[in-house]
């Protein structure tokens, strides 16, 4: 079992619609919670850092958390082409040494 | 732009040859990380340092990967002997630790290929 488990994709909605992108992890002691998007050949780049249980919401984006659950997804609202990129979940692990895992990505495909 | 400056961002390089890249975090962070990402794959985490102090190194990084920072500013990533296997995007990533926060922000990485 990977540590931080994403859904590859691609995952393809069309513009305007709500994408909705899920991870998982399994450390059940990790406290801090990133969504980053990554464009093709580009690093990554942060869209949200979510820390306590609930809803976080920026623009057009969501992140929610439920640590019970170990479960972390990101809400695009009204989705442009713009957004079609790479989604990365990451998770810092803090059991057994300070450790920021990534999961593998889910490519989303925003169709005009 | 966040800030972070990576340098080269190419590196073409031949088995066997030592290779070094340095990274420049946002000049208040404290931590700075080092990544490896091939393709299709998530950043994975190869080592990171609060201020000068090399605090957790992954077991994937062998003993051909040494990293340095130090005066706590610039850091460096140097791979001696590299294989075909070393072929991949270098990411470096710095924050300003604070509390439960440690949110990190990357540069544009250097990308390894090894012939």
């Amino acid at each position: 079992q990977k540590e931080v488990e994403q859904n590859s994709g691609p995952l393809s909605v069309p513009e305007g619609a709500i994408a909705s992108l899920n991870c998982t992890y399994s450390d059940r002691g990790s406290q801090s919670f990133f969504w980053y998007r990554q464009y093709s050949g580009k690093s990554p780049e942060l869209i949200m850092s979510i820390y306590s249980n609930g809803d976080k919401e920026d623009g057009r984006f969501t992140a929610q958390l439920n640590k019970a659950s170990q479960y972390v997804s990101l809400l695009i609202r009204d989705s442009q082409p713009s957004d079609s990129a790479t989604y990365l979940c990451a998770v810092i692990r803090n059991t057994g040494g300070f450790k920021t895992i990534f999961g593998a990505g889910t490519r989303l495909f925003v169709k005009a | 732009d966040t800030g972070v400056s990576q340098d080269p961002r190419h590196k073409i390089t031949k088995r066997g040859q030592n290779v070094t890249f340095r990274c420049d975090p946002i000049s208040e962070h404290n931590r700075l990380y080092w990544y490896r990402q091939t393709l299709g794959q998530g950043p994975e985490f190869l080592t990171y340092f609060q201020n000068e102090a090399q605090l957790e190194k992954s077991r994937l990084l062998s003993d051909r990967f040494s990293a340095e920072r130090p005066k706590g500013s610039f850091s460096t990533l140097e791979i001696q002997r590299t294989e075909q296997g070393d072929s991949a995007m270098y990411l470096c990533a710095s924050s300003l630790q604070q509390g439960r926060t440690d949110t990190q922000y990357f540069g544009p990485g250097t990308r390894l290929t090894v012939l």
